[in-house]
């Protein structure tokens, strides 16, 4: 069975500081993963998608993450955080043998400081 | 293009009360999904639609119905609204479940409906 656990709930930084929040997903088959950020009272807006073309994928608002399969791992970083950036994000996996059902980590809500 | 839109964006109802949930894309994707966000636990999956006029349970279905009577709508009703339904609703739609560089599986969300139950 499939399951993402984001293993922080809470990341607080400074404004022009590095951003990193960690993922790690369980998967059968050649998983679909996927980072998105909720603002608050906003819906859901895709920030990058990894499907086996690249490990080191490129999103938007300077976002990327890296995929490491020996480590189940997909963190999200940025080089610079800007406060724009405080909102929560959500670590999502996906298998194509399941219909397309999305499976979501808990969310780490990002504060930035000035 | 309006993406993925969702009717009401706030309600409040009591406990017993029915009401349905109107999910509508313009993107003509085959896909659609309905899901509650509550805290801590990020979004679980109620029901979903690979295409007009089927459905299929997702995560916690229960005490949720829905329908896909046309390809751009998609409709979540509460039979008799429960306090443990307080939520918030999202409905997401894709091209395809199919993975690969064109990204036909990406899901697009809407906006959200508010939805209180007392």
């Amino acid at each position: 069975a499939q399951s993402v656990t984001q293993l922080d709930s809470h990341v607080s930084v400074s404004e022009g500081t590095p951003v990193l929040l960690r993922c790690n997903y369980s998967s059968s088959y050649s998983p679909s993963l996927f980072w998105y950020v909720q603002h608050p009272n906003k819906g859901l807006q895709l920030l990058l998608k990894y499907t086996s073309a690249a490990t080191l994928v490129k999103g938007i608002n300077g976002f990327e993450a890296e995929f490491k399969k020996s480590e189940t791992s997909f963190h999200l970083t940025k080089p610079s955080a800007h406060m724009s950036d405080a909102a929560e994000y959500f670590c999502v996996v996906s298998e194509d043998n399941q219909g397309g059902k999305l499976i979501f980590g808990q969310g780490t809500e990002l504060s930035v400081k000035p | 293009n309006a993406g993925v839109t969702q009717t009401p964006k706030f309600r409040v109802l009591k406990t017993g009360q029915s009401m349905t949930l109107l999910c509508a894309q313009d993107m003509n994707h085959e896909y659609m999904y309905w899901y509650r966000q509550d805290p801590g636990m990020g979004l679980r999956l109620i029901h979903y639609s690979v295409g007009e006029g089927t459905t299929a349970k997702g995560e916690v279905p229960d005490g949720y119905n829905v329908s896909r009577l046309k390809k751009q709508n998609f409709l979540l009703g509460l039979e008799s609204a429960a306090p443990s339904q307080t939520s918030v609703y999202f409905c997401a739609s894709s091209y395809s479940a199919a993975s690969g560089a064109l990204g036909t599986d990406t899901q697009y969300f809407g906006p959200g409906t508010r939805l209180t139950v007392l």
